[in-house]
């Protein structure tokens, strides 16, 4: 166990639909990661938190949107949800600060757009 | 820009039968290349770590090795329970320290 946990674990939604989904990071890490995992590809670099401050996007569309809390949590916002938005989403937490390089995962949140 | 291809796509290998999965890369500038392993609709689960040219990791039957253009990630003597998906990634020196990841190897160990 990591201590990353997200929630939901899954999720169904209509096309057009709004979602939020919820990380929870390791104890005394302070930057999160959110990836997207289609099935068969590797997780994808959507965001990354850093002290609430957005430190990095990937090649996501500005309806994925996120925000840290000051007790690191996090939050992945997706609008107007597409039916390619279907995919196993990830947070992963970690501690560069310390130089500690590795990122620790949650078990994901698996989501279905019909 | 970034790449990271993994080789082979899937592997089937009988119970005891030791192989080497490959990951090679493009980075500008490697801060750390990472190996998981990914079990069906799970989350990633931290193997190890390599951050430079010539440096080797173990951990029971998995042992983690690194050039400057590719890592191998070696399996003896496997067990059914190591089947899973294992995902190579690299980090960037360079930019916010987020990963980039191949399509992974999926690993079906048979008794």
């Amino acid at each position: 166990e990591t201590g990353v946990t997200q929630s939901p674990t899954h999720l169904i939604k209509t096309r057009g639909q709004q979602v939020t989904l919820r990380c929870s990071s390791q104890s005394g890490h302070n930057t999160v990661s959110w990836y997207q995992q289609a099935l068969g590809q590797g997780p994808q670099f959507i965001f990354q938190y850093y002290r609430e401050e957005e430190n990095g996007r990937g090649n996501f569309p500005p309806r994925f949107s996120g925000l840290q809390f000051p007790n690191y949590s996090s939050e992945l916002n997706v609008n107007a949800l597409e039916l390619d938005d279907s995919a196993l989403y990830l947070c992963a937490s970690s501690l560069p600060d310390r130089g500690d390089t590795e990122a620790f995962f949650g078990q994901g949140t698996r989501l279905t757009v019909v | 820009e970034d790449q990271v291809t993994q080789s082979p796509e899937a592997l089937r290998l009988q119970e005891g039968e030791s192989s080497s999965l490959n990951c090679s890369y493009t980075v500008s500038g490697l801060r750390g290349l990472f190996w998981y392993r990914q079990d069906p609709g799970k989350g990633p689960e931290f193997l190890f770590t390599l951050y430079s040219a010539g440096e080797e990791k173990e951990k029971e039957r998995l042992k983690a090795t690194l050039t400057k253009k590719e890592s191998f990630l070696h399996i003896t003597a496997p067990k059914p329970e190591d089947s899973a998906t294992y995902l190579c990634a690299v980090q960037a020196s360079t930019g916010a320290n987020n990963l980039f990841f191949g399509t992974g190897t999926r690993l079906t160990v048979i008794p």
